[in-house]
């Protein structure tokens, strides 16, 4: 079965500062990669989505990840935080039969 | 365009006891999941459909879930007798028909439900 894994529960940054969130996950075929974002009191929405092609994908609000295949990753960054970023990031990959997600990483970024 | 809608929004049980959860996909969306999220874990799945039919239920606990979707619109979680693990955020999703935007899930806002 497909395991993602996300390298931190929580992290704590300031404004301005820049956010790079770890994803890997343990399937060899082909994938289609996702983040979401949960906003507090919102529902899960998506950020950004890897299908094919070039390895860098831009998605909302500022964000950017890059497909890493050898490496089995899928990091999330964003140069410069705002507050507004504060919110749980979820990394999901999905293989031939389902979507799993990682257990998610809280941002909480300070004013 | 509407979203997911889920209802109730919240639920308090005590064990033993039976619920139901509600969900109205995206208009036109074939595919409809249920997702369990317990706190400090990532979304599992517990049952897809497309349209009415099951695709994968491999981790609904059949013993106490069930689901339905008839007509192939909206769609019911049941668990039946509770137990105080199932507390948890029962999410429902959707995606529509075909290609790659068949790739990408709509959440709705789940059901937060607690088992006392």
């Amino acid at each position: 079965a497909q395991s993602v894994s996300q390298h931190n529960h929580h992290v704590i940054l300031s404004e301005a500062a820049s956010l790079e969130l770890g994803c890997n996950y343990s399937y060899g075929g082909t994938v289609n990669l996702f983040w979401y974002v949960q906003y507090p009191g919102q529902h899960l929405q998506l950020l950004l989505k890897y299908f094919s092609g070039d390895p860098l994908v831009k998605g909302i609000k500022g964000f950017e990840a890059e497909f890493i295949k050898s490496k089995f990753s899928f990091n999330l960054r964003k140069p410069s935080v705002q507050w507004s970023d504060t919110a749980e990031y979820f990394c999901a990959v999905k293989d031939d039969y389902k979507l799993s997600f990682g257990a998610g990483t809280t941002v909480t970024v300070r004013a | 365009e509407a979203g997911v809608a889920q209802s109730p929004r919240y639920k308090i049980i005590e064990k033993r006891q039976s619920v139901a959860f509600w969900c109205n996909p995206i208009s036109g969306h074939a595919t409809l999941y249920w997702y369990q999220q317990i706190l400090g874990q990532g979304p599992k799945l517990l049952i897809q459909f497309q349209n009415n039919g099951v695709v994968d239920d491999s981790q609904l606990p059949k013993d106490r879930f069930s689901a339905e979707r008839l007509k192939g619109v909206d769609s019911t979680l049941k668990i039946q007798p509770a137990k105080l693990e199932d507390s948890a955020v029962y999410l429902c999703a959707s995606s529509p028909r075909g290609g790659t935007s068949s790739y990408e899930q709509y959440f709705g806002p789940g059901t937060r439900l607690t088992v006392t």
